[in-house]
Formats: structure tokens, C-alpha cells, sequence
């Protein structure tokens, strides 16, 4: 167990709806990363957030968006979703401070998002 | 821009044989350089990291990793391969930020699948 809580598991919409994925980072974990893994595009980063900043931003489409909350914890919104959107969903956390600075990532299980 | 190549999307080997997973890397400066494997259905787990020092590191489940710089690369691998082992391997890179909080982005490559063959 990496500590990293996913939710929801696994979901199941319809193209042109919107869906929210949540994380919740390993204990005094500050950063909190998306990715997003299909089978075309491997593992492609899509968003960092440090301590409620966003700090680095990947592929991440204009449709997608997220954020960081005082206490830490993460919600990617997908909105006007298309077939292609169909993945999994990581979400990454480490700490990012100090000797952390040089830490792994620890991840979560993933939300696999289907879109029919 | 950081990059990772995995040039085998599938590596084949027998039980009890070694293995070896290959990684090359593109960053500027000194790299961090990270090994995860994904279990099917499954998230990514941390096998180990290179920082700095010995170019030879050890990780989880008998993985050793060799860092070279003159030619980039950083291969995962394992004396003796277990079944169990079978997975997909990511190799990682992350740039060294700079000074105090920042953003760090960890590029993957696209994975190698690891199959052992009893």
C-alpha cells in the first residue's frame, strides 16, 4: 500500500459528460501529480501541484483541469469527454521539500475512466 | 527537454535466468533515475532510484540498477528472473530542480513488458 488513496475506482460515462477523479497524497506529502496511461500514449504527465500551486503542467488538454486543497488532497475534472479520454488515471504524491526534494513518487492504484 | 527511451517493448527470459531491462536517458545536468514496475491492474511501484554515488544500485525484489553516464543509460537488472517478476517496467527520469520547492516532472518511458518463462 503506497499510502496514495484513488477514488473512484473504475467509471463508466458517456461522451460530452464531465467526471471528477479524487486523491488523497501519502501523509505530509505536498506535491501531487496526475498522469494519465493508455495503451497509444504510455505514461504521459499531465499536472503537478506543491503545496495548493500548480507547478508544472505536461499534456494535460484544456478540457481537463484541476486542483490542490488546503489540506492537500487533489480532483482532476475531465469535462466534455470523448472516447479517446478512456484511460487510467495515476495519481502520484511525494514530498518535494528539503531532502525529499531528491524522493520517488508514490502512487495510487488509478481511476480507469471509460468513456462510451 | 528530459527524455527516456526503453528500446525493447518486451523482453523475454527464462526462470532462473538474468535479466536485463535497458534504459537510456536525455537530460540536462545531473539526472535522478528511477525503476517502477506495474502489476496488471495496477498502480506503479518504486523499485529504485539513482541519485548520486555508486553507479551500481540495489532496489526491491533483488533489482539492481547500473548508472553510466557516458552512455546515458540505466539498465535494470536481476541475477536470477522469477515468474513472479513478470510486469511492465518503467524507467524514469526526473531533472534536478532547482534549490528549495519546485516542480519536478518525472518522465517515463513507454514500459517494457517482462515476461519469464517457467
Amino acid at each position: 500500500d503506497s499510502g496514495v488513496t484513488q477514488t473512484p475506482k473504475h467509471l463508466i460515462t458517456a461522451t460530452g459528460q464531465r467526471v471528477t477523479l479524487r486523491c488523497s497524497p501519502r501523509s505530509g506529502d505536498l506535491s501531487v501529480y496526475w498522469y494519465q496511461q493508455s495503451l497509444d500514449q504510455g505514461l504521459q504527465f499531465l499536472i503537478q501541484y506543491y503545496n495548493g500551486e500548480e507547478r508544472a503542467k505536461g499534456n494535460i488538454l484544456e478540457r481537463f483541469s484541476a486542483q490542490q486543497f488546503p489540506d492537500l488532497h487533489s480532483e482532476l475534472n475531465l469535462s466534455s469527454l470523448e472516447l479517446g479520454d478512456s484511460a487510467l488515471y495515476f495519481c502520484a504524491s511525494s514530498l518535494d521539500k528539503g531532502s525529499g526534494r531528491t524522493g520517488e513518487l508514490f502512487f495510487g492504484e488509478g481511476s480507469r475512466l471509460t468513456v462510451l | 527537454a528530459q527524455s527516456v527511451a526503453q528500446p525493447e517493448d518486451q523482453v523475454n527470459v527464462a526462470e532462473g535466468n538474468p535479466l536485463t531491462v535497458k534504459c537510456t536517458y536525455s537530460v540536462s545536468g545531473n539526472p535522478y533515475l528511477f525503476w517502477y514496475v506495474q502489476y496488471p491492474n495496477r498502480g506503479l511501484q518504486f523499485l529504485l532510484k539513482y541519485i548520486t554515488g555508486d553507479n551500481l544500485v540495489k532496489g526491491s525484489y533483488g533489482f539492481e540498477a547500473e548508472f553510466n553516464k557516458s552512455q546515458t543509460s540505466f539498465h535494470l537488472k536481476k541475477p536470477s528472473a522469477l515468474v513472479s517478476d513478470s510486469a511492465l517496467y518503467f524507467c524514469a527520469v526526473r531533472d534536478k530542480g532547482p534549490s528549495g520547492a519546485g516542480s519536478y516532472q518525472l518522465t517515463f518511458g513507454k514500459g517494457t513488458k517482462l515476461s519469464v518463462i517457467p
